[in-house]
């Protein structure tokens, strides 16, 4: 199973939206409702920030909201804030009990 | 408040073995799916291995699944992760994490993470 594709690396200004994309094919990201977002900030655990492909925790900022169209599921965070620069990572149920993660995107808040 | 804490990380040499546990507390521990995932310094995430409620599932990457095994014990609230046969690219820090719900499709609570050094 590959790896989602994700960009390695997105920027914005504080106050700004940005949007970071999940690549996957029909087999995965295509076929299930399935995908979720992490966030990152160095050494630190992953934190989930939307599941089910566009479902919030509560306690996460509504700043963040998840879509999907066809073979690519995207997060956005609107509002951007100096706090919200961390690594994302998408992550697609891809049948049979198993997962895949995409290769991770570096948010720099500019 | 949900806990997760990861435990028997350390330096091994190529070839070898080490067992990780996560010790869980806070939840029904047997009412959800556990999962292990992985990250190599300075690399992604990778999900290596889940396991159903009550065990009668298990699922592993399949680049691992004939050296790794999960398995858990809901008595004493704990996963677990044998890892044989262990080489430099296995190198990572291991996390254990909890469904978000009681399905099989996120990763919603996370430990802190053991660190695994192969190395000789």
């Amino acid at each position: 199973q590959s790896a989602l594709t994700q960009p390695a690396s997105v920027s914005g200004s504080p106050g700004q939206s940005i949007t970071i994309s999940c690549t996957g094919t029909s087999s995965d990201v295509g076929n299930y409702n399935l995908v979720s977002w992490y966030q990152q900030h160095p050494g630190k655990a992953p934190k989930l920030m939307i599941y089910e492909g566009i479902k919030r925790p509560s306690g996460v900022s509504n700043r963040f909201s998840g879509s999907k169209s066809g073979n690519t599921a995207s997060l956005t965070i609107s509002g951007l804030q100096a706090e919200d620069e961390a690594d994302y990572y998408c992550c697609s149920y891809v049948g049979s009990g198993n997962f895949v993660f995409g290769g991770g995107t570096k948010l720099t808040v500019l | 408040e949900v806990q997760l804490v990861e435990s028997g990380g350390g330096l091994v040499q190529p070839g070898g073995s080490l067992r990780l546990s996560c010790a869980a507390s806070g939840f029904t521990f047997s009412s959800y799916w556990m999962t292990w995932v992985r990250q190599a310094p300075g690399k992604g995430l990778e999900w290596v291995a889940n396991m159903k409620q009550d065990g009668s599932e298990k699922h592993y990457v399949d680049s691992m699944k004939d050296r790794f095994t999960i398995s858990r014990d809901n008595a004493k609230n704990s996963l677990y992760l044998q890892m044989n046969s262990l080489r430099a690219e296995d190198t990572a820090v291991y996390y254990c994490a909890r469904s978000f719900q009681s399905g099989n499709s996120d990763f919603g609570y996370w430990g802190q993470g053991t660190l695994v050094t192969v190395s000789s």
